[in-house]
């Protein structure tokens, strides 16, 4: 079946640069995009941005200037990098296939 | 890019009662292929979101009938019917016509 894994740091320091890798299974990432969605506690959902099945991006404008997702389709993982962290970058930061499937979320504190 | 305007922020409900939430759209959902890709998202506390209605009017698998999308172009409604305590949570919709925008959420709950 589909899954999909966040991992990475849970506190980073303000400045620095987040990398998060979402690990999937039971698809390719040839055929199908990967999505990163973040939630600040107790607020709303945000799209952050996509990795198309071409290995094409497209990013939210608020963020593309900070943003990157690449992958590595013989691991099946998408990397998110996102640099120059201030404290209102923590978040829920979740991956998606398209939008049906999602991780359960990996939870980031950046602190000052 | 695409605002997504969702009322009411919070909607207070009596159990076995109806409701329905609005999401409006800056720009019209219809894609060049024809389709409108609005969909309706619950999110319980601690949960990932799960998928309740996709393309405005289709109920995902396992989602039950008191669960209705309706709408077109730029504006959309869920409405729920007969509420049950496993329906409170915060209720989002989300468009994936022009990249993807969330609406801001509205959030169902015990009178």
């Amino acid at each position: 079946q589909v899954q999909l894994k966040e991992s990475g740091p849970v506190l980073v320091q303000a400045s620095e640069t987040l990398s998060l890798t979402c690990t999937v299974s039971g698809f390719s990432l040839t055929n199908y995009g990967v999505i990163w969605v973040r939630q600040p506690p107790g607020k709303g959902l945000e799209w952050m941005g996509i990795i198309w099945r071409n290995g094409n991006t497209d990013y939210n404008s608020a963020l593309k200037s900070r943003l990157s997702i690449n992958r590595d389709t013989s691991k099946s993982q998408v990397f998110l990098k996102m640099n120059s962290l201030q404290t209102d970058d923590t978040a829920i930061y979740y991956c998606t296939r398209d939008i049906r499937d999602w991780g359960q979320g990996v939870m980031v504190t950046v602190s000052s | 890019d695409v605002l997504m305007t969702q009322t009411p922020v919070s909607l207070p409900v009596s159990l076995g009662g109806q409701v329905s939430i609005s999401c409006r759209s800056s720009q019209s959902l219809v894609h060049s292929d024809g389709n409108t890709y609005l969909h309706w998202y619950l999110q319980k506390p601690g949960q990932s979101p799960q998928l309740l209605i996709y393309r405005v009017s289709n109920r995902f698998s396992g989602v039950p009938d008191r669960f209705s999308g309706s709408g077109s172009g730029t504006d959309f409604t869920l409405k729920i019917s007969r509420v049950e305590p496993e329906d409170l949570g915060v209720y989002y919709c989300l468009q994936s016509t022009h990249l993807w925008t969330f609406g801001g959420g509205t959030k169902l709950e015990l009178k």
